[in-house]
């Protein structure tokens, strides 16, 4: 049972490239959810997704898109890197209780 | 919207000595609570989690927390502290106005643990 799947683990972007963060989950579950870390910040949301085809804003949306086509997908993408999104990034995804959330092992983002 | 602070960046102690981890959440309706523990370079781990019953939760590592709703409370202890316990921690609530699909976290604190 693989749970979500990050990846790259680690990449290293040139200010204005794009990339897209990967994860995918294999437990069913209906929603799914992206957070940055950044030292003394804690964890902030950035989008997150209850359903296929459905999507949201967190708490730092700004220069991040999501889409969710698929149950088991929720890719992150930066269109034009910033070295303000140098970041480790968690995808995380949960059943409709709420009372469990499991998370990615994380992909470590800098832009230079 | 629900919010989380953690007392303390930084909190230092001895091996063998007690562990208190200071968490306060503001929720307008019974929250579920977590606890996360994070060693340098790796991942989230769940230590405990508060939905519902107990208040009392035990957690892996001898870890435990107590919910205590008059303070708005859920601080983590663990009696004996050892050294593989140096990591960070972080505490974190349920989102209701996400429908429960997100947490909302403290900034963390990291434990110290001398010997």
């Amino acid at each position: 049972n693989a749970g979500v799947t990050q990846t790259p683990k680690f990449q290293v972007l040139k200010t204005g490239q794009s990339m897209t963060l990967q994860c995918a989950q294999d437990m069913n579950h209906e929603y799914m959810s992206w957070y940055r870390q950044d030292p003394g910040m804690g964890l902030r949301l950035i989008h997150y997704s209850v359903g296929a085809g459905i999507t949201d804003q967190g708490e730092v949306p700004n220069g991040y898109n999501v889409s969710r086509s698929t149950t088991e997908d929720f890719p992150l993408r930066l269109l034009s890197a910033a070295p303000s999104q140098t970041s480790v990034y968690f995808c995380a995804s949960s059943p409709p209780t709420g009372n469990t959330i499991y998370f990615g092992e994380g992909s470590w983002l800098t832009v230079v | 919207a629900q919010s989380v602070t953690q007392l303390g960046s930084h909190v230092s102690v001895s091996e063998g000595a007690l562990v208190l981890l200071r968490c306060n959440y503001s929720s307008s309706v019974p929250p579920y609570l977590f606890w996360y523990v994070q060693y340098p370079n790796q991942g989230l781990q769940l230590l405990l989690k508060y939905t519902t019953g107990a208040t009392l939760v035990k957690g892996i590592n001898g870890f435990e927390a107590e919910f205590k709703k008059s303070e708005t409370s859920f601080h983590l202890t663990k009696p004996s502290a050892h050294m593989s316990d140096a990591a960070e921690y972080f505490c974190a609530v349920i989102n209701m106005n996400s429908g429960y699909s997100t947490l909302t976290f403290g900034k963390g604190t990291m434990l110290l643990v001398s010997p």
